[in-house]
């Protein structure tokens, strides 16, 4: 695709329940990123893959937090049982190469847990 | 750890007013800096990056950015806004030398008087 695509836009879920987001990285690129935004705030680093590894989660909150890059290319961001802490908007980045390149952003979901 | 400090968080200037937003990041060896902006609505974009070679680096939108490695800073100029540079603005660096993540200031909203 033209660009870093995130699915859903929105996603409204219960405290408790376990939460997919999904993101479609620019064609080609090796990197991708995972990041939160939450109102106000600048992006807060999660986690960066190169290739199908992580090559440093250390953002990841907690052990509630979980992300994968099975092949290389779409990554999928996980959350279970959400709290209310974790509404924020989430975001994805993907760069053709880790270093030396920026990262292109996509628009991001909004998660919100009521 | 690295980090990046955003002193300015909103900033109201007229149009054709001179813009400078400061940056600071804290990192020892070889840098990799952003600006990134994110206009109402929108994904973040780049502005502008520095990777090596002149401190002075021209973005879009007639944008630039100096790198002082002495001040650790890398503030973003402009010398005449328009309305249309309403936004927010975010600094960012990662580590020049190795593949890493990109941290992120806690960013400036910039807020243009017509």
């Amino acid at each position: 695709g033209a660009g870093v695509s995130q699915t859903p836009s929105n996603k409204v879920t219960e405290k408790g329940k376990y939460v997919e987001l999904r993101c479609d990285p620019i064609s080609g690129h090796t990197a991708l990123y995972w990041y939160r935004q939450s109102l106000g705030q600048g992006p807060e680093f999660l986690i960066y893959f190169q290739g199908t590894g992580a090559a440093d989660d250390s953002g990841l909150p907690n052990d509630r937090f979980f992300a994968v890059r099975p092949e290389g290319s779409v990554s999928t961001l996980k959350i279970q049982r959400t709290e209310r802490g974790d509404s924020a908007v989430y975001l994805c980045a993907s760069s053709p190469s880790p270093l030396g390149t920026e990262a292109f952003f996509g628009q991001g979901t909004r998660l919100t847990v009521v | 750890a690295q980090s990046v400090s955003q002193h300015n968080h909103h900033v109201i200037l007229s149009e054709a007013a001179s813009l400078e937003l400061g940056c600071n990041y804290s990192y020892g060896g070889t840098v990799n800096l952003f600006w990134y902006v994110q206009y109402p609505g929108q994904h973040l974009q780049l502005l502008l990056k520095y990777f090596s070679g002149d401190p002075l680096v021209k973005g879009i939108k007639g944008f630039e950015a100096e790198f002082i490695k002495s001040k650790f800073s890398f503030n973003l100029r402009k010398p005449s806004v328009q309305w249309s540079d309403t936004a927010e603005y975010f600094c960012a660096v990662n580590e020049g030398s190795s593949a890493s993540k990109i941290i992120f200031g806690s960013g400036t909203r910039l807020s243009i008087r017509p």
